[in-house]
């Protein structure tokens, strides 16, 4: 059973277009994040959820935007792609934040064109 | 500024030898320390945390970390690595009052036979 899911694992696309990234999570958890990683492996969080409410929300262009529908998804929807967006996505969750412990997903490479 | 600094971004060793990866944090407030291993082409997994207690810490595949709040250091440690062992290594730390995982510059461990 996978924990925490990510779809799709690869994207490709061109400058311009608009695209999402779908994270579920089967652990029950309450807390989600999406993560950036870039090409020097440098790991930043991006946004957080709790209870499906907003708690963390980094110094991210506003043309990312996450929605939560509920618990165990948070998606990202990415407008109008950059050639900086390439990188590698990860949303992660835990059961409450701060020193719980944060599940992965495998990450959703994206390479803007 | 919160910040974790890891001083080697890449550790070549010999399989059995033992490994240290360094993580040191700016903090002089409460402070939970996270080491968590990446494999090629995966998510993060936790390895090992500390939260209070004991300052030493032992975690998953034989890694075990030391909290030190004089020299504000969280090594990571093994007696013995092996080929498996070859991943990216990520210390993160959540500093009290803030409410977000911030990571490392990460650390490529290489096992060499």
């Amino acid at each position: 059973d996978t924990a925490v899911s990510q779809t799709p694992k690869y994207l490709v696309t061109q400058m311009g277009n608009d695209k999402s990234i779908k994270c579920e999570q089967n652990l029950g958890h309450d807390t989600m994040y999406w993560y950036k990683q870039d090409s020097k492996k440098f790991l930043k969080i991006m946004f957080s959820y709790n209870n499906k409410e907003l708690i963390i929300n980094e110094t991210v262009p506003n043309r990312f935007s996450p929605k939560s529908p509920d618990k165990a998804h948070l998606n990202l929807h990415i407008n109008s792609l950059e050639l900086g967006d390439s990188a590698v996505y990860f949303c992660a969750s835990s059961q409450g934040i701060l020193q719980e412990t944060q599940y992965f997903g495998p990450g959703t490479r994206l390479l803007v064109l | 500024a919160q910040s974790v600094t890891q001083l080697d971004s890449q550790v070549p060793v010999f399989e059995e030898a033992p490994v240290e990866l360094r993580c040191n944090y700016s903090s002089s407030v409460s402070v939970y320390l996270f080491w968590y291993v990446q494999y090629p082409n995966q998510g993060l997994q936790l390895l090992l945390k500390y939260l209070s207690g004991s300052t030493l810490v032992k975690g998953i595949n034989g890694f075990e970390a030391e909290f030190n709040k004089s020299q504000t250091s969280f090594h990571l440690r093994k007696p013995s690595v092996h080929i498996s062992d070859t991943a990216e290594y990520f210390c993160a730390a959540i500093i009290q009052g803030a409410q977000k995982l911030v990571f490392g510059q990460g650390t490529r461990l290489t096992i060499n036979p």
